[in-house]
């Protein structure tokens, strides 16, 4: 596609319900990125794909969050057992080499309620 | 692990004023990059800069890497109501891009 695709675009949930949030990146892009960013807030690492090497999975908050990416394309972030402090915007980004940023999704925004 | 600081956190300027924002990377960089997000937005890319010591120019905005290439500096001389957000600086290290936590700039007309 033309740019980054994260869907949903919102989301609320009951906490305690689990919850797939899933993103798109540029066609042939090695490289993508799940960011978190609560209200007025900076970007938080979650997880970071890069081609078949194993995902650098040091920024997720929990083991309720994971995140698989099938075939070095399409990207699910999974968290479990929803609690409220989950709630924010979840940005997906994607790169290449051979370009030097990183393309941003619009963002899934998730309300635990 | 690698980590990259920004500061301030936050910056509230009257209009027609400077303003800078700070990064420091705690490992030398291969690139430094810059984004800004608009609000309501995601990050969009502003610039690359690769060389120690580069210095970038965009209309009111000067990027800067340092010598050692572990520190770099967005500067916006006599902001506008359109500087508004958050601005992110991106060390580049092997093939990773890490994110600064960001300077939410608000702007008094």
């Amino acid at each position: 596609g033309a740019g980054v695709s994260q869907s949903p675009s919102n989301k609320v949930t009951e906490k305690g319900k689990d919850v797939e949030l899933r993103c798109d990146p540029i066609s042939g892009h090695t490289a993508l990125y799940w960011y978190r960013q609560s209200l007025g807030q900076g970007l938080e690492f979650l997880i970071y794909f890069q081609g078949n090497s194993a995902p650098d999975k040091s920024g997720l908050p929990s083991d309720r969050f994971s995140a698989e990416r099938t075939g070095g394309s399409v990207s699910t972030l999974t968290i479990q057992r929803t609690q409220q402090e989950d709630s924010a915007v979840y940005l997906c980004a994607s790169s290449t080499p051979y370009l030097p940023e990183a393309f941003f999704g619009q963002g899934t925004r998730l309300t635990v309620v | 692990g690698q980590q990259v600081m920004q500061i301030p956190q936050y910056q509230h300027v009257q209009e027609g004023e400077d303003f800078t924002t700070y990064c420091n990377s705690s490992t030398t960089l291969s690139n430094i990059q810059w984004y800004k997000q608009r609000p309501g937005g995601h990050p969009v890319f502003l610039i690359q800069l690769v060389k120690s010591g580069e210095v970038k120019k965009q209309k009111r905005l000067t990027f800067q890497f340092g010598e050692a290439k572990k520190n770099s500096s967005l500067h916006i001389t006599a902001t506008q109501t359109t500087d508004v957000g958050t601005y992110f600086c991106a060390g580049g290290s092997a093939s990773k891009i890490i994110f600064g936590s960001g300077t939410r700039l608000s702007i008094r007309p």
